[in-house]
C-alpha cells in the first residue's frame, strides 16, 4: 500500500459529461501530480500542485482543471468528456520537493471510460 | 524542454538470465534525479531503483541496478536472474527541480518484458 488514495477506482459516463477525480496524498507529502495513461500508453505529465499551488503544467487540456485543498487533497475536473478521454488517471505524491530524490508514490488509479 | 526516450517498445528475456532496458535523458538543468518504475499486468505503478545526478556510483537495489553514463545521458536498467515475475511494463522517469521551483516528473514511454520460461 502507497498510502495515496485515489476514488473512484472505476468510473463510466457518458461523452459531454463531467467528472470529477480525487485524490488523497500520503500523509506529511505536500506535492501532488496528476497523471494520463491512454491504452498501451506511457504516464502523460498533466499538472503538480506543492501545498496548494500549481508548481507545473504538462500537456493538460483547457477542459481539464485541477486544485490542491487546505488539508492536501487534490480533485481532478474534466468537463465536455470526449471518447478519447477514457484513460487510467494516476494521483501520486512525493515529500520535500528540494530533495531529486524523493520517489513518487502512486495511488491505484481511476479507470475513467467514456461511451 | 526535459525529455526521456526509450527506445525498446519489447523486449523477451529467457528466465534467469540478465536483461537491460534502455533509457536516455535530455536535460539542461544540473539537478536531476532518474527512477525506474515497473507497472505490472495489474496495473500499479512500482518504484524499482533511484539515481541522482551528483551520484558517483551506480545505484543498486537487489536484482536491480541501474548503469548511469552521465556523458551520454543515459541510466539503463539491469535486471539480473529474470523471473517470471519480472514480466511487465517498465518506465524511466526523470525529475527536475529548477531555481524557479519548478518541479516535473517526466516518464518515458516505457517498455514491455516479457520473461520466457
Amino acid at each position: 500500500d502507497s498510502g495515496v488514495t485515489q476514488t473512484p477506482k472505476h468510473l463510466i459516463t457518458a461523452t459531454g459529461q463531467r467528472v470529477t477525480l480525487r485524490c488523497s496524498p500520503r500523509s506529511g507529502d505536500l506535492s501532488v501530480y496528476w497523471y494520463q495513461q491512454s491504452l498501451d500508453q506511457g504516464l502523460q505529465f498533466l499538472i503538480q500542485y506543492y501545498n496548494g499551488e500549481e508548481r507545473a503544467k504538462g500537456n493538460i487540456l483547457e477542459r481539464f482543471s485541477a486544485q490542491q485543498f487546505p488539508d492536501l487533497h487534490s480533485e481532478l475536473n474534466l468537463s465536455s468528456l470526449e471518447l478519447g478521454d477514457s484513460a487510467l488517471y494516476f494521483c501520486a505524491s512525493s515529500g520535500h520537493r528540494d530533495r531529486a530524490g524523493e520517489k513518487l508514490f502512486f495511488g491505484s488509479g481511476t479507470q475513467l471510460s467514456v461511451l | 524542454a526535459q525529455k526521456i526516450t526509450q527506445t525498446q517498445p519489447g523486449m523477451f528475456v529467457q528466465e534467469k538470465e540478465a536483461v537491460t532496458l534502455d533509457c536516455t535523458y535530455d536535460t539542461s538543468d544540473p539537478s536531476y534525479g532518474l527512477f525506474w518504475y515497473k507497472q505490472p499486468s495489474s496495473g500499479e505503478m512500482i518504484f524499482l531503483i533511484y539515481q541522482g545526478s551528483y551520484d558517483q556510483q551506480n545505484a543498486t537495489e537487489g536484482r536491480y541496478s541501474l548503469n548511469f553514463q552521465k556523458a551520454r545521458k543515459s541510466a539503463n536498467l539491469v535486471i539480473s536472474a529474470s523471473q517470471l515475475g519480472d514480466s511487465a511494463m517498465y518506465f524511466c522517469a526523470m525529475r527536475v527541480y529548477t531555481v524557479a521551483s519548478y518541479d516535473k516528473v517526466i516518464f518515458g514511454p516505457g517498455t514491455s518484458l516479457s520473461v520466457i520460461p
